[in-house]
């Protein structure tokens, strides 16, 4: 079947715009995260979605990043007024539930200019 | 809260050869899962092996082992006839099982070991 999908799979931006990135998840997971891969931090938790529950914000780094999970399926996270320090690979995973392995996408390459 | 420490930023394998990558963590609980992923420079993260705390017996799947020491916290991943499809980085990561625990459900990863095969 198909796996876990992000677009797009490069972004450059300039400092201080807006960008969205989209993650797919396989079908039939309900629990989805989200993290970023940077040379300095390595790969760091930001946030978790599991079905229709309230999700697990703790990683998220300031409150310019945020994110959404529509109808259990799609999620997007978007980044506010960007930084060059925001410039990393964002991952992003799902699983099934009751399973403790997390499936990863090819990620999205976030370059802040 | 719990840590992932890989020591070996960088290992070489010769193809063929077998390479053992270390990993050793830091938790207090008793129940937990821990996983081998490798990222090639795809950076697609794909899962070679996972370990549930409660289980004595090693995880092995194909060529990939692991030797799973509790009391020790350590986790090392063994891979036999090493293959040039091999070469990529490799992260080991922690899952809490408890429900209660504030990390419980991401993964916390390790820095990562970088591996090249050389024909």
């Amino acid at each position: 079947g198909a796996g876990v999908s992000q677009s797009p799979s490069n972004k450059v931006t300039e400092k201080g715009k807006d960008v969205e990135l989209r993650c797919d998840p396989i079908s039939g997971h309900t629990a989805l995260y989200w993290y970023r891969q940077s040379l300095g931090q390595g790969l760091e938790f930001l946030i978790y979605f599991q079905g229709n529950s309230a999700p697990d914000k703790s990683g998220l780094p300031s409150d310019r990043f945020s994110a959404e999970r529509t109808g259990g399926s799609v999620s997007t996270l978007t980044i506010q007024r960007t930084q060059q320090e925001d410039s990393a690979v964002y991952l992003c995973a799902s699983s099934y539930p009751g399973h403790y392995e997390q499936y990863f996408g090819p990620g999205t390459r976030l370059t802040v200019t | 809260a719990q840590t992932v420490t890989q020591s070996q930023p960088e290992m070489s394998v010769q193809e063929a050869e077998t390479v053992t990558l270390s990993c050793t963590y830091d938790t207090s609980e008793s129940d937990y899962y821990l996983f081998w992923y490798k990222q090639p420079p795809s950076r697609q993260m794909i899962l070679v092996i996972r370990q549930e705390a409660y289980k004595q017996q090693n995880a092995t799947e194909n060529r990939f082992s692991v030797n799973f020491q509790k009391a020790a916290k350590s986790f090392s991943l063994k891979i036999s006839d090493s293959q040039l499809g091999d070469a990529a980085m490799y992260f080991c990561a922690y899952r809490s099982t408890l429900i209660s625990s504030g990390s419980a459900r991401q993964l916390t990863f390790g820095s990562g070991t970088q591996l090249t095969v050389l024909p």
